[in-house]
Parts: C-alpha cells; structure tokens; sequence
C-alpha cells in the first residue's frame, strides 16, 4: 500500500536550534496537511497545501513557523527558533483530488525540545 | 471556531463486548471520517462518510452520519484485544475563501480492551 513518509522519526534537540521535519505524500495526490498532536490539544492543523500552493497557515505561529513544497514529492516543516513548547508529534497527510476525499497520514516525527 | 465533541473520553471494555463512541458539534459537516491511531503510528483511515444518515461497515466497525449533519456515531461489534487505541472523528469544513476543504478532528476516544 502507498504511505506518507515522514522523517526524521523522532528529534531531540535543544531550544534555540533549527528543527526541519519532511514529508513525501502519497505519489499522485496534490493536498498536503501538517498537524500537530499533543495530549492537551488533541490534532491542531498547522497548514495545508493543493498543488504545493500554500492555502491555509492560519494554524500556524508564523514568527517561527514555515512551512513549503519545494516540490511535488517533498513538503516540510520548519521551526527556527525551537522551543521546549514545540513538542509535540507533528504528522502530514496527504489527500488526493478532489481535495474533499479522506486524507492519509503518516506515522509521524516525535519532537523533543530540550 | 467549529470544534468536535467526542465521546466517551475513554472507555475498558471486556473483550467480546460491542462499543460505541460519538462526535458532536453545533456545526453542520458535509462529510465524516473515523480514523484509529495505535501508538507509535499515524491515524489510519477506517470509515469515511459522505451523506447525511449514511451508514457504513468495514468489519466489525459500522458508523454513520446523523441526519441532522452535526453528529456521527461509531460501532465496534465484538471487541477484541487489537481493538486497543485512540479512535478519532473528524468533520469536513468547507473554506470558501480557498475553495479548499479541510477536516476538524475530534479529541479522540481511547479505547482499552480487557481479555
């Protein structure tokens, strides 16, 4: 079966230091979804994308957040600086056309941020 | 902002036994998805929705759309141990500023199966 793969699968780092999590979706879907999951707030979306556009990031912390497609195969997170509030375990999913079909996940980076 | 009320937070069970779990909001969705996340990994897709009173199997899962929109319901028939995990709803939400859809995700149900 065809999966989202995330890398790395676990990050511990340091605050301060620049964190960057990929995604490769799924080959042939065109929306990308990056959450974030933690105990207290359950699946926050962070941001999506359709055809590597940026749609809604309003999820988002933009001072420290970005996300980009670089290109159809690679969507990643980044957060620069790093806080110990940003762990978390931050999943992608994609989804295909049309972009109301269900959406796939995969198995996730488990960030530490010492 | 829309949110999703899931219920029950977290439930034992005896193996054997059926379950049931719901979501509901004071928003209208168009459509209805019920992932499983064991731990360590990724929700994964069990039953999508797509009509208002819909109902659907997979298995021993059956769920459906409730026909006012604001609410789905999950069924597990006799539960068994591999049943252990969070199970989530999530609601589709239409932006009509980015003609995109996008999901709102419930806060989970934790299912734990005794043997």
């Amino acid at each position: 079966d065809a999966r989202v793969t995330q890398t790395p699968r676990h990050k511990v780092t340091e605050m301060g230091q620049e964190v960057t999590m990929r995604c490769q979706p799924i080959l042939g879907h065109n929306t990308v979804f990056w959450y974030r999951q933690t105990m207290m707030q359950g699946l926050e979306l962070l941001a999506y994308f359709r055809n590597r556009a940026p749609l809604d990031d309003s999820g988002m912390p933009k001072d420290r957040f970005s996300a980009e497609m670089p290109d159809a195969t690679l969507a990643t997170l980044k957060i620069q600086p790093s806080e110990p509030r940003d762990s978390a375990v931050y999943f992608c999913a994609s989804g295909p056309t049309p972009t109301n079909q269900p959406q796939h996940f995969g198995d996730g980076t488990r960030l530490s941020i010492l | 902002g829309q949110q999703l009320n899931q219920s029950p937070q977290s439930m034992f069970i005896q193996e054997g036994e059926d379950v049931s779990m719901n979501c509901t909001s004071s928003s209208i969705f168009n459509t209805w998805l019920w992932y499983k996340q064991d731990p360590g990994e990724g929700p994964v897709l069990l039953i999508a929705l797509y009509k208002a009173g819909e109902l659907t199997s997979n298995g021993r899962l059956t769920a459906q759309f409730g026909i006012t929109r604001k609410d789905s319901f999950l069924n597990i028939s006799a539960s068994i141990p591999s049943d252990v995990g969070i199970y989530f709803c999530a609601g589709q939400v239409f932006n009509g500023t980015s003609g995109t859809y996008k999901y709102i995700f419930g806060t989970g149900t934790r299912l734990k199966v005794l043997a």
